[in-house]
């Protein structure tokens, strides 16, 4: 199975600080890579797929790079909304798996 | 608006059965990839079975292999989990999510939580 690391585990950010996550793949996943986020008690909700694509109504301030085995998700000014947890997953081959995800908390 | 409906969770004992049920909406069910992915209390996600449009093609975790059958009635907009043998560590909410992994899980319903103790 690949194994999908992210950092930092968690983090504490003010609103409107520029916010970075890092996710590693155990091996290259070419551009395989969706990004979901996670208030607590609902469900996930789908921000970035194939890497860097948007997803339909998700705002701009939101952006993701990379390929092979590296990849960014970056907030470029934070909102209140945007504390939750996030979620790397690879979608290169089953089993599809997860992150262990990165806490987004308030300073 | 596309709506996921997810039912059949609750309280079993360890060795006993449940069936999940995925009521659908607002989207054309039979052209999509529908999965199941579950979500321990406290802990990430995990992504347990997934089968494609017509049902010609599964995918389950190692973990619940040989105790889960995922099934889809696609006069219904339904999706299905079948769960045999539970274990304590089957106990998580459980969500449907449509579409193919490659395009990633772009709705999700509000999740059943199964709770497997004795």
């Amino acid at each position: 199975d690949i194994q999908m690391t992210q950092s930092p585990s968690s983090l504490s950010a003010s609103v409107g600080d520029r916010v970075t996550i890092t996710c590693r793949a155990s091996q290259s996943i070419s551009n395989y890579l969706n990004w979901y986020y996670q208030k607590p008690g609902k469900a996930p909700e789908l921000l970035i797929y194939a890497a860097s694509s948007l997803q339909s109504g998700v705002p701009s301030r939101f952006s993701a790079s990379g390929s092979g085995t590296d990849f960014t998700l970056t907030i470029s000014s934070l909102q209140a909304e945007d504390f939750a947890t996030y979620y790397c997953q690879q979608s290169y081959s089953n089993p599809p798996t997860f992150g262990g995800g990165t806490k987004v908390e308030i300073k | 608006e596309v709506q996921l409906v997810e039912s059949g969770g609750g309280l079993v004992q360890p060795g006993g059965s449940l069936r999940l049920s995925c009521a659908t909406s607002g989207f054309t069910f039979s052209s999509y990839t529908m999965n199941w992915v579950r979500q321990a209390p406290e802990k990430g996600l995990e992504s347990v079975s997934a089968m494609t449009e017509s049902g010609g093609s599964t995918y389950y975790s190692d973990s619940v292999k040989g105790r889960f059958t995922i099934s889809r009635d696609n006069s219904k907009n339904t999706l299905y989990l079948q769960m045999n043998n539970l274990r304590a560590e089957d106990t998580a909410v459980y969500y449907c999510a449509k579409g193919h992994r490659r395009d990633g899980y772009s709705s999700w319903g509000q999740g059943t939580l199964v709770t497997v103790s004795s």
